[in-house]
């Protein structure tokens, strides 16, 4: 149980478009999503937090233009990099919490190469 | 606030053999535990959790871990490790009342034949 998936695992676009990553959880409902980024050889780098229904809650120095967060249910949220730029190539990973849950279940990550 | 320190970068080991992954934590109100492992491009997995009761957790894969509050540790064992335990391992503290996760910078475990 408590599986989440993300798609797409690979993306590879160019500079100045825009790209979706959706984040689901299979198998219960997540009241709360995070989004993260990680660097090569680097910890996760809170983004956001994602609740459903309402709007998302970013990080200090984290642009919420750029990095639009959806969670229209309780089983889906998307992360949107607009007009993203090659410094924006990173691993992006999704984690969501079973109700009021203190342990989070991550998703396998979204890698982006921007070019 | 919460504060997490692993305090190898790299832990370098025969198969085999045993291995301690080190974590110490920074809190001042009662936290939950974690350590999560990375594989190569994927997610973070599960590997344990401390929350409360017996402060030995054991976990998948063989893994063990041992709360420790005087010391405000909860490192992470295993006695016996394979070349498939090769990973990024990150431990991870979240405050009882909290909600935001605060991972450490990781250890990347080499297991070396």
């Amino acid at each position: 149980g408590a599986v989440v998936s993300q798609h797409p695992s690979w993306v590879i676009c160019k500079s100045g478009t825009s790209v979706k990553i959706e984040c689901r959880s299979l198998d219960f409902q997540a009241t709360t999503m995070f989004w993260y980024r990680q660097f090569p050889k680097q910890s996760l780098m809170l983004m956001a937090t994602s609740n459903e229904g309402s709007k998302a809650t970013y990080e200090q120095g984290v642009e919420k233009d750029k990095f639009l967060i959806n969670h229209a249910s309780l089983t889906l949220s998307t992360l949107t990099v607009t007009s993203a730029h090659p410094e924006d190539s990173s691993f992006y990973i999704c984690s969501a919490k079973l109700g009021g849950g203190e342990t989070q279940y991550f998703g396998p990550g979204t890698r982006l190469l921007v070019l | 606030a919460q504060s997490v320190t692993q305090l190898d970068s790299q832990v370098p080991v025969f198969e085999e053999a045993p291995v301690e992954l080190r974590c110490n934590y920074s809190s001042s109100v009662s936290v939950y535990l974690f350590w999560y492992v990375q594989y190569p491009n994927q997610g973070l997995q599960l590997l344990l959790k401390y929350l409360s009761g017996s402060t030995l957790v054991k976990g998948i894969n063989g893994f063990e871990a041992e709360f420790n509050k005087s010391q405000t540790s909860f490192h992470l064992r295993k006695p016996s490790v394979h070349i498939s335990d090769t990973a990024e391992y990150f431990c991870a503290v979240i405050n009882t009342g909290g909600f935001k996760t605060i991972f450490g910078a990781g250890t990347r475990l080499f297991v070396k034949a």
